[in-house]
């Protein structure tokens, strides 16, 4: 079973729309969580980080349950512009290991 | 430009044949990675550097693979006897304490 493990999709919405990305994480010494997104042929960048408290930045919402090993991004009112591939990544304690998930892609459809 | 810059960009080589990368990492960063993408998964971990240290390494780095960083800035990645497996993206990624800047990658072939 592969450490971190989402969804491949793809996940095909129209514009406008409200979408969630699940993340399972299989490592209990991970403590941090982070989403990325990679556009396509290019190097991922940092999305948002991911907090148990949960976290807003604009249309998009993380969130973290410890005790189900589980993360979530929800993208509201997607663009066009969403359209990518969302990695979730879990750090350990130290800040040492980052662990990629395969991602979840999503195109959004005008 | 102050972001992780990698070269080449692009490389086409000839099964058997050695190559190396380099990364130039954001200067103020002193842990630098290395990761290999291959097309419809994530960065999959190689290694990674404290300064010069080179702390961890993946079981996917084989003996054809290895990386310095000798003066604890830029850091090169050699895979020498190349196969036809080693195509994939190289991807370096530097880090001031948890967030990782990612270069343009390298995207290597091997024929």
């Amino acid at each position: 079973r592969k450490e971190v493990e989402q969804d491949p999709g793809p996940f095909n919405v129209p514009e406008g729309a409200t979408v969630a990305f699940n993340c399972t994480y299989s490592n209990s010494a991970s403590q941090s969580f982070f989403w990325y997104r990679q556009d396509c042929r290019k190097e991922p960048k940092l999305l948002m980080s991911v907090y148990s408290s949960g976290n807003e930045d604009g249309r998009f919402t993380a969130q973290l349950n410890r005790a189900s090993q589980y993360i979530s991004l929800l993208i509201r009112d997607s663009k066009l512009s969403d359209s990518a591939t969302y990695l979730c990544v879990g750090v350990d304690n130290y800040g040492q290991n980052f662990v990629f998930g395969p991602g979840t892609r999503l195109s959004v459809l005008p | 430009d102050t972001g992780v810059s990698q070269d080449p960009r692009h490389k086409i080589t000839k099964r058997g044949q050695n190559v190396t990368f380099r990364c130039d990492p954001i200067s103020e960063h002193n842990r630098l990675y290395w990761y290999r993408q291959t097309l419809g998964q994530g960065p999959e971990f190689l290694t990674y550097f404290q300064n010069e240290a080179q702390l961890e390494k993946s079981r996917l780095l084989s003996d054809r693979f290895s990386a310095e960083r000798p003066k604890g800035s830029f850091s090169t990645l050699e895979i020498q006897r190349t196969e036809q497996g080693d195509s994939a993206m190289y991807l370096c990624a530097s880090t001031p304490l948890s967030e990782q800047y990612f270069g343009p990658g390298t995207r290597l072939t091997v024929t």
